[in-house]
């Protein structure tokens, strides 16, 4: 079945270090791909998503492309910031049902 | 601006007690979701709702049971709580228009615990 696989974490920066947060899927057809960031005691809020191979999605500085041939999704952000700590959820949806990843936790250090 | 409103946001229950986690929508999105999010863990599809009327299963269905008499509404109802139904529940909904590139909107959750 689909299912979406992301590091695990947490993954712990100092502010202004480069982010990666690797994410791979399995999924028949044509999936959308999404991210999304979780604040404590927060639902979760839709961060970025690209439709279809080789888009680009983007949001806050965060960015993540769709690589059909390499089944993955990766989140970057080239300086990160205290206030972006948080847990982030890869998801995709694939006939009209959505799959999460465990999430992966940021830690963000001044 | 509302968005997904779920009540209530904390509850604690005794086993084999019974209750309905509530949820609506004021964004006339067709598509509903009820998810489990245990402590470290991703979010597992409960069950979903494509329109008033039509529900199906997800992952994990087992012990809950739903109903859409209307668009706006997407309650959860626990028959006879366990301790293994100690989560946290989030309702999310989407619109049908565009579909598979369509996010969904998350309410802030209900955390519920079953002693």
């Amino acid at each position: 079945g689909d299912s979406v696989t992301q590091m695990e974490g947490p993954v712990t920066l100092s502010e202004e270090a480069f982010l990666t947060i690797n994410c791979t899927y399995t999924a028949t057809g044509y999936p959308s791909l999404f991210w999304y960031v979780q604040y404590p005691g927060e639902g979760l809020q839709l961060l970025l998503k690209a439709t279809k191979a080789d888009d680009k999605g983007s949001n806050k500085g965060f960015e993540a492309t769709y690589r059909k041939e390499t089944t993955s999704f990766h989140l970057e952000k080239g300086s990160v910031q205290v206030s972006d700590s948080a847990v982030y959820f890869c998801a995709l949806n694939n006939f009209n049902k959505f799959y999460f990843g465990s999430g992966t936790k940021l830690n963000v250090k001044p | 601006n509302a968005g997904v409103t779920q009540t209530p946001k904390f509850r604690i229950l005794k086993i084999g007690q019974s209750m309905t986690l509530q949820c609506a929508q004021d964004m006339n999105h067709n598509y509903m979701y009820w998810y489990r999010q245990d402590p470290g863990m991703g979010l597992k599809l409960i069950y979903y709702s494509v329109g008033a009327g039509i529900t199906d299963k997800g992952e994990v269905p087992n012990g809950y049971n739903v109903s859409r008499s209307t668009t706006e509404d997407f309650p959860l109802r626990l028959e006879l709580a366990a301790p293994s139904q100690t989560s946290v529940y989030f309702c999310a909904s989407r619109a049908r228009v565009g579909d598979s590139n369509q996010p969904q909107h998350f309410g802030d959750g209900t955390r519920l615990s079953i002693l």
